[in-house]
């Protein structure tokens, strides 16, 4: 069984601050897909990064990056120098890179709040 | 580029009532899967499709039912509605195994 665990329910900093949200998972195969989606107070789900497990190098994208430590089972997102704009709630997931269909678990949320 | 369609985006239903949602996958994208997300919770598995086949099954109660049709596109039937029902209803579809989940805008689904 796969689980995700986000410890962090809720994160508030002040804008420009840099936040990193926590992720750790749990799975017993060998090969996965992690991934980061934000969801914004509209509702939708927006994709942010899919990592492989094969793959352990971080990765950066504008002000977004990722850490995955494959040996602490956690692939941990930080944004730099924070924007208002980037208020919502974040969820990690994990499914196994298996054939068929399967499905996403996803972690608990962590709500982040920027403030002004 | 087409993404996930989902239909209606807002509904509004009386205790006891059918609701019906519908999900059109991104072209060739051959699988479907159902997520529910109560308020304050993270999306849980309802159910998904693989080459219009009932693939996988999670914490969906027997109220509810789903099937994928020969164009691909999904409905997810509700009956007997309960005030718990409501939530997000996403959709997702994928051509292959973690090749990228592509989520629809969601139905948010009230019942009253």
């Amino acid at each position: 069984a796969q689980k995700v665990t986000q410890a962090q329910t809720e994160i508030s900093v002040v804008e420009k601050e840099d936040v990193t949200l926590d992720c750790v998972y749990e799975t017993r195969d060998t090969t996965y897909y992690l991934f980061w989606y934000k969801q914004p107070p509209s509702g939708e789900l927006v994709f942010l990064i899919r990592r492989n497990s094969f793959d352990e190098q971080n990765e950066i994208s504008g002000r977004y990056s990722w850490n995955f430590q494959k040996s602490t089972s956690s692939f941990n997102f930080t944004i730099t120098a924070s924007q208002v704009v980037d208020s919502a709630v974040y969820f990690c997931a994990l499914t196994p890179l298996l054939q068929g269909a399967q499905k996403l678990v996803f972690g608990q949320g962590t709500r982040l709040t920027i403030n002004p | 580029a087409a993404g996930v369609i989902q239909s209606p985006r807002h509904l509004i239903k009386e205790k006891r009532e059918t609701a019906t949602l519908k999900c059109y996958p991104i072209p060739r994208h051959d699988t479907v899967y159902w997520y529910q997300q109560g308020p304050g919770q993270d999306p849980q598995f309802l159910i998904s499709f693989y080459e219009k086949m009932q693939s996988d099954k999670g914490s969906i109660p027997d109220r509810f039912s789903a099937q994928q049709f020969s164009d691909y596109h999904s409905e997810l039937n509700m009956s007997s509605l309960e005030l718990g029902d409501s939530a997000l209803y996403f959709c997702a579809s994928t051509a292959r195994t973690g090749s990228g989940y592509t989520f629809g805008s969601g139905t948010r689904l009230t019942v009253v």
